[in-house]
């Protein structure tokens, strides 16, 4: 069936540098799509959405670029801090299925110092 | 700012017993969730809701019943605990399907069952 996935299981930053997440997705009817930060005992806190419509939405230090022409999400985090460690979850949302999110496997983040 | 919040935080279980995971959310949302998330997975819809009186599958619904009498609360029913079902369970809400809101969860429940 129709999935979203993940490149890299697990990114290490310095601390202060940029962070790229990234996410493939296969459905092309896909209309919205969100990212998630799961840190550990928690459940996943929604950090940025961006609609099929639009390339690129920017938030405070977070960034999500859409490239529908491969099928490619990514997260960019400015100036990584400690605190941004934790699991990235991406997910598709297929406003037709009843607002069902499938979930990528998610990318593990470790922040050094 | 309760949010989504889920009951109880932890629960070990022996096989064959039945349990009810808690639910509740104070933000008037419509749509409520049900996941579980295995150790290093993704998450994996079980049921969902609509709106008060309205439950459907999502992939995974085998051994799970839902039932939502209220806008408030949707409790997750396990009849016969099996080991398969050990995993953290997670209850999402969102306002409605139109617009596209994001879903907003509850910290989870860990469930082990022996």
């Amino acid at each position: 069936g129709e999935s979203v996935g993940l490149h890299l299981p697990t990114l290490s930053v310095q601390e202060g540098d940029n962070s790229i997440i990234n996410c493939a997705y296969s459905n092309s009817a896909s209309d919205y799509f969100i990212w998630y930060k799961q840190e550990s005992g928690k459940g996943p806190q929604f950090i940025i959405d961006i609609r099929s419509n639009m390339d690129k939405r920017q938030g405070q230090r977070v960034t999500v670029l859409l490239n529908k022409t491969v099928k490619h999400l990514s997260l960019q985090i400015a100036a990584t801090q400690p605190g941004d460690s934790a699991v990235y979850f991406c997910a598709e949302n297929l406003k037709a299925a009843g607002n069902k999110l499938t979930f990528g496997g998610g990318t593990r983040v470790l922040v050094k110092p | 700012n309760a949010g989504v919040t889920q009951t109880p935080k932890f629960r070990i279980l022996k096989i064959g017993q039945s349990m009810t995971l808690q639910c509740a959310q104070d933000m008037n949302h419509n749509y409520m969730y049900w996941y579980r998330q295995d150790p290093g997975m993704g998450l994996k819809l079980i049921y969902y809701s609509v709106g008060a009186g309205i439950t459907d599958k999502g992939e995974v619904p085998n051994g799970y019943n839902v039932s939502r009498s209220t806008t408030e609360d949707f409790p997750l029913r396990l009849e016969l605990a099996a080991p398969s079902q050990t995993s953290v369970y997670f209850c999402a809400s969102s306002k409605t399907a139109r617009n596209n809101q994001p879903q907003h969860f509850g910290d989870g429940t860990r469930l082990s069952i022996l």
